[in-house]
């Protein structure tokens, strides 16, 4: 079945601490990106990646890391956490170049509460 | 970065009732995409739009790429039940980055 995967779907932890968020499609699509949802603002682009190692910012960036070492997997990196990084978050893929104009399809959504 | 205008923010309908929402833009998009979002998962894809002046259907859904690439509409007819959830409206522009711009999205009950 062709997905987006997300884990973890929920953690909650503390300010200053490292975290990973993990990212894997099995649909070999060149894009990825992150996006955060809260209330009232929709979903905002974090960082999107148009291919290995190639990565740049989104709307929100601030705070956040990315890499892409390899095409399926796309973690989100927050270094040092703080509470406004509390949200809902998702991880999307599509395919590129010929095929560029076809939807996203998102993960589940990794829920972070950060105290 | 900009977001999209997109109303109503919620709607309460009766059951078998037809629902209309849409979403304005400033910007022009080169495609429009509608997802739904239930609780707890993230957003599925309704329909997508690729033309100005497109009209597409999915079942009880049709959506319409405005002639001015700035808006877009959504409506179901004959609601249902499992209808309810948080419907997204999504401007993209062709191109390297390929960003998506969400509106804020309407929540939609359906009573029965």
């Amino acid at each position: 079945e062709a997905q987006v995967t997300q884990n973890p779907r929920y953690l909650i932890t503390v300010t200053g601490k490292k975290l990973t968020v993990t990212c894997s499609q099995n649909m070999n699509h060149e894009y990825m990106s992150w996006y955060r949802q809260d209330p009232g603002l929709g979903l905002r682009q974090i960082y999107y990646s148009m291919n290995v190692e190639v990565t740049d910012k989104g709307d929100v960036p601030e705070g956040y890391k990315v890499s892409r070492k390899e095409k399926r997997n796309f973690p989100l990196i927050l270094e040092s956490p703080s509470p406004n990084q509390t949200s809902l978050y998702f991880c999307a893929s599509s395919p590129a170049g010929t095929y560029s104009n076809q939807p996203q399809h998102f993960g589940d959504g990794t829920r972070l509460s950060i105290l | 970065g900009q977001q999209l205008n997109q109303s109503p923010q919620s709607m309460f309908i009766q059951e078998g009732e037809d629902v209309s929402m849409n979403c304005t833009s400033s910007s022009i998009f080169n495609t429009w995409l509608w997802y739904k979002q239930d609780p707890g998962e993230g957003p599925v894809l309704l329909i997508a739009l690729y033309k100005a002046g497109e009209l597409t259907s999915n079942g009880r859904l049709t959506a319409q790429f405005g002639i001015t690439r700035k808006d877009s509409f959504l409506n179901i007819s004959a609601s249902i039940p499992s209808d309810v959830g948080i419907y997204f409206c999504a401007g993209q522009r062709t191109g390297s980055a390929r960003q998506l711009t969400f509106g804020s999205g309407t929540q939609l009950t359906v009573l029965p």
